[in-house]
């Protein structure tokens, strides 16, 4: 199993410019997770989704979008990048049994800068 | 407004020396979880106490979940170069079955040979 994987591993935008963070995992788990990590400010949740077709909103939403069409699937979509969204964005599942006791299982995450 | 507090933020210590990482809320969690993340690398997963009074030892490390499950701690005895990363602790702030967590800004530990 891989696990969670995320690409890109690194992306620089330009200010206005839009993309897509990928995030697959291969553990037929059932919730899946969005965070952006700023230095000294531990993990912010932005989306979470508890199953396929079915996605909310975490602390931190404005200006991403997201879609969970299958259950191993899980885009983050970032519209009109601007320089505060400058982050390392992690992307998490775990196996949706046991709520906020069970493993949370990370990928490797995507660094992005916004100049 | 972080909910969950970590002290300290930094912490150099030398091989061999205890340590205790704190985290502290005024809210009540129905659980807690410890990560610890590696320059480059997602957080994994070290423990998770969910029973007001709960002691977990993983090795050299000591967690612990306060009575009022509002605090908990993390000890490390005699620290190793290979402790060294980011120490995370994370809220499930009720027991509804979504998993989301909230998180500690963080503890960053370096252990010098």
């Amino acid at each position: 199993n891989a696990g969670v994987t995320q690409t890109p591993k690194f992306r620089i935008l330009k200010i206005g410019q839009s993309m897509t963070l990928q995030c697959t995992q291969d553990m037929n788990h059932n919730y899946m997770y969005w965070y952006r990590q700023d230095p000294g400010m531990g993990l912010k949740l932005i989306y979470y989704s508890v199953g396929a077709g079915i996605t909310d909103k975490g602390e931190v939403p404005n200006g991403y979008n997201v879609s969970r069409s299958t259950t191993e699937d899980f885009p983050l979509r970032l519209e009109l990048a601007a320089p505060s969204q400058t982050s390392v964005y992690f992307c998490a599942s775990s196996l949706g049994l046991a709520g906020g006791q069970e493993t949370q299982y990370f990928g490797p995450g995507t660094r992005l800068l916004v100049l | 407004t972080q909910l969950l507090e970590q002290s300290p933020q930094f912490l150099s210590i030398q091989e061999g020396e205890n340590l205790t990482v704190y985290c502290n809320s005024s809210s009540v969690f129905s659980s807690l979880q410890w990560y610890r993340q590696e320059p480059g690398e997602g957080p994994v997963l070290l423990v998770t106490v969910v029973t007001g009074g709960e002691v977990k030892k993983l090795k050299r490390l000591t967690f612990q979940f306060g009575d009022a499950r509002k605090d908990s701690s993390l000890h490390i005895t005699a620290a190793q170069p290979g402790d060294t990363g980011l120490y995370l602790c994370a809220g499930a702030r009720s027991s509804s079955n979504t998993g989301k967590l909230i998180f500690g800004q963080g503890t960053t530990l370096q252990v010098k040979p």
